[in-house]
């Protein structure tokens, strides 16, 4: 089985510039979280979604990120614009329903640096 | 969901068990307890999750004290690839959050 999908692995961008990452669940999981994790700390969420609809977004800094998941399934999260407190590592994890709710299977993230 | 507190780092000898506690005390009668791991590089990975009762597969063994408050990951034979961050979490799953602290890092040791 095909585990969580992510592109870029790696991303140097410059303050104020925009960027994307995208993720591809595991088939069939209609529920899909993205998590951002700053060197040293664990994985803080910032959004999650169950089928294409949000479910918990309260720790999306809304100003300057969103994040859909037009179709449910892929999902994209974008910052416009960044800041240098952004650099971090962005998961994305999924899970099926009808599992145990905290066993979440996460991808490899994306790096995200912002100079 | 309940906090948690994990010692910082622990070290282990490669072929021992290794036993990282977890102290959830303010754990409330519905909440479970749920491990993950973090090898350098890699997102984190589920191990195991527990109420009451202690449980097992084929990564780990999870003791949970009868009173709830605290509970063991144990790993029997450690291996240099369980070098890693732990991190235990203790939650109702009515919102599906996974709240991560800073988490154990143990390192296994030839």
């Amino acid at each position: 089985e095909a585990g969580v999908a992510q592109s870029p692995r790696y991303k140097i961008i410059e303050k104020r510039q925009s960027v994307a990452f995208w993720c591809n669940p595991i088939s069939g999981h209609a529920t899909l979280y993205w998590y951002q994790q700053i060197l040293g700390q664990g994985p803080k969420l910032l959004i999650q979604f169950q089928n294409n609809g949000v479910v918990d977004d309260s720790q999306l800094p809304k100003d300057r990120f969103s994040a859909e998941r037009l179709k449910g399934v892929d999902s994209t999260l974008k910052i416009q614009p960044a800041k240098l407190e952004d650099s971090a590592v962005y998961l994305c994890a999924s899970s099926p329903l009808g599992g145990p709710w905290g066993e979440q299977y996460f991808g490899p993230g994306t790096r995200l640096t912002v100079t | 969901d309940a906090k948690t507190t994990q010692p910082p780092s622990m070290d282990c000898a490669e072929g021992r068990a290794a036993n990282l506690p977890c102290n959830h005390s303010t754990i409330s009668g519905n909440e479970y307890v749920y491990w993950y791991r973090q090898i350098h590089s890699q997102g984190p990975q589920y191990i195991i999750h527990g109420l009451k009762n202690n449980e097992t597969n084929e990564m780990a063994s999870l003791i949970i004290t009868e009173d709830r408050k605290s509970s063991t990951l144990i790993l029997p034979h450690a291996t240099l690839r369980d070098t890693a961050v732990y991190y235990c979490i203790a939650g109702r799953g009515n919102t599906g959050k996974l709240i991560f602290g800073q988490g154990t890092t143990l390192q296994v040791k030839p």
